[in-house]
């Protein structure tokens, strides 16, 4: 099952703050984040794993609350390289414990002005 | 050095021919996937191997068939090509499919079939 980001595109000046969330209809086990400028493959941001779990990276942050099924991702003082695509990938919780690899998004295109 | 490499960057072929595409990591990573990125970007797994056993076998098309000759190796062998074939191609790889992890992509192989 696709989780489902919002929004689809998003226009900022630089400087200012973004969201992106991704939610997804089955348990999720895990939540990833990706970033793919134009013409490059994804490249890792973070992984989140327990429920309300809360990662950064530099001024770029996550929280994945297990029980919504969600995550979000937040952009802070957003700068000009962190225009490009962003994925949720997420991970279901089989029967058997354990995790059944990745489903992505269908992607958040961030656009930043100077 | 190179993480995730793949061969060719681009490949233009005619429908019905049979084509691959191979992909090296040198990261020692246990678990390999390739993803295909549609025209709309939207990024889907096919198929993943752990240890040169298929964990993951998506619904694609049995035309697609990944071949690992060892665990640094994962190719995508495509008979038949049809146009709807054409995509960006993603090889990338992690360091085990029990526990998430982080996934490095290649460079992408860009598929053109006419």
């Amino acid at each position: 099952q696709q989780p489902v980001q919002s929004p689809q595109a998003v226009i900022l000046r630089e400087g200012e703050d973004a969201v992106i969330n991704c939610s997804s209809s089955k348990a999720l086990y895990s939540v990833h984040w990706y970033r793919q400028k134009h013409g490059e493959a994804p490249v890792f941001l973070m992984i989140l794993l327990k429920g309300g779990e809360q990662k950064g990276h530099d001024k770029i942050s996550a929280s994945f609350n297990e029980k919504k099924q969600q995550s979000s991702l937040y952009l802070t003082a957003s700068q000009l390289s962190y225009s490009g695509t962003y994925f949720c990938g997420t991970e279901r919780v089989r029967a058997g414990g354990g995790a059944d690899g990745l489903t992505f998004g269908k992607g958040t295109h961030l656009i930043i002005q100077p | 050095d190179t993480a995730v490499s793949q061969t060719p960057k681009y490949l233009v072929t005619q429908m019905g021919n049979d084509k691959s595409i191979k992909c090296e990591q040198n990261l020692g990573h246990d678990t390999m996937y390739w993803y295909k990125q549609d025209s709309k970007k939207f990024l889907k797994i096919m198929f993943s191997y752990n240890n040169k056993e298929l964990i993951i076998n998506e619904t694609v098309p049995n035309r697609f068939s990944p071949k690992s000759p060892d665990k640094a190796h994962l190719n995508l062998h495509i008979n038949s090509l049809e146009l709807g074939d054409s995509a960006v191609y993603f090889c990338a790889s992690s360091q085990a499919a029990s526990f998430p992890n982080e996934q490095f992509f290649g460079p992408g192989t860009r598929l053109t079939v006419l």
